[in-house]
């Protein structure tokens, strides 16, 4: 099935570091989202983006949805060590339900 | 307050048996989902049940993929005679209307031998 291409595929960061990681995708969605997974978790929603340009905080978490439609970033600033784990972006269609189609992932290791 | 569970959180088969996964949606969640998560992937949408509708069951890789949900609430993802590249983590997830946030369980790791 299809997948959202995301980069960079793994990443290890100091604390205190931002980060940035981002996702394409060939078709046009109408909502955007970011995911975290823990190990042995299922994963958890953490931001929403429901506009093209929207710009969205969610604490440390900035994310975006570009214009195109067809990306969108994810920004975490000062990284913390349970920032760890895995961030997966997800697109939705418009209407009916929320079959999801989530990205390949960006793991994330901090380095305290 | 519960979340989503899933049972059983560890599966081991051997080659051809059947097996049933189960999953308790939050209580009074509508809307049901099950995706299939292989290592190092994504989730990967499986079906999607609006009470005890199955009202899309295009990602379910083969016929050997069943699932159920016959009285709205629980349901259960059944794999006949498994094969190896069935080994994954199966996700269900609910959420209270279609539209709304979707909510996962910690999933069903499935290894098959």
């Amino acid at each position: 099935g299809q997948q959202l291409n995301q980069s960079p595929q793994s990443m290890f960061i100091q604390e205190g570091e931002d980060v940035s990681m981002n996702c394409t995708s060939s078709s046009i969605f109408n909502t955007w989202l970011w995911y975290k997974q823990d190990p042995g978790e299922g994963p958890v929603l953490l931001i929403a983006l429901y506009k093209a340009g929207e710009l969205t905080s969610n604490g440390r978490l900035t994310a975006q949805f570009g214009i195109s439609r067809k990306d969108s970033f994810l920004n975490i600033s000062a990284s913390i060590p349970s920032d760890v784990g895995i961030y997966f972006c997800a697109g939705l269609h418009s209407g009916g339900y929320q079959k999801v189609t989530f990205g390949t992932g960006t793991k994330l290791q901090v380095i305290p | 307050g519960a979340g989503v569970s899933q049972s059983p959180r560890y599966k081991v088969a051997k080659r051809g048996q059947d097996v049933a996964l189960r999953c308790d949606p939050i209580s009074g969640h509508v809307s049901l989902f099950w995706y299939q998560q292989a290592l190092g992937q994504g989730p990967e949408f499986l079906t999607y049940f609006q009470n005890e509708a199955q009202l899309d069951k295009s990602g379910l890789p083969s016929d050997r993929f069943f699932a159920e949900r016959p009285e709205g609430s629980v349901s259960t993802l059944k794999i006949q005679r498994t094969q190896q590249e069935d080994s994954a983590v199966y996700l269900c997830a609910s959420s209270l209307y279609s539209q709304e946030t979707q909510y996962f369980g910690p999933g069903t790791r499935l290894l098959v031998l």
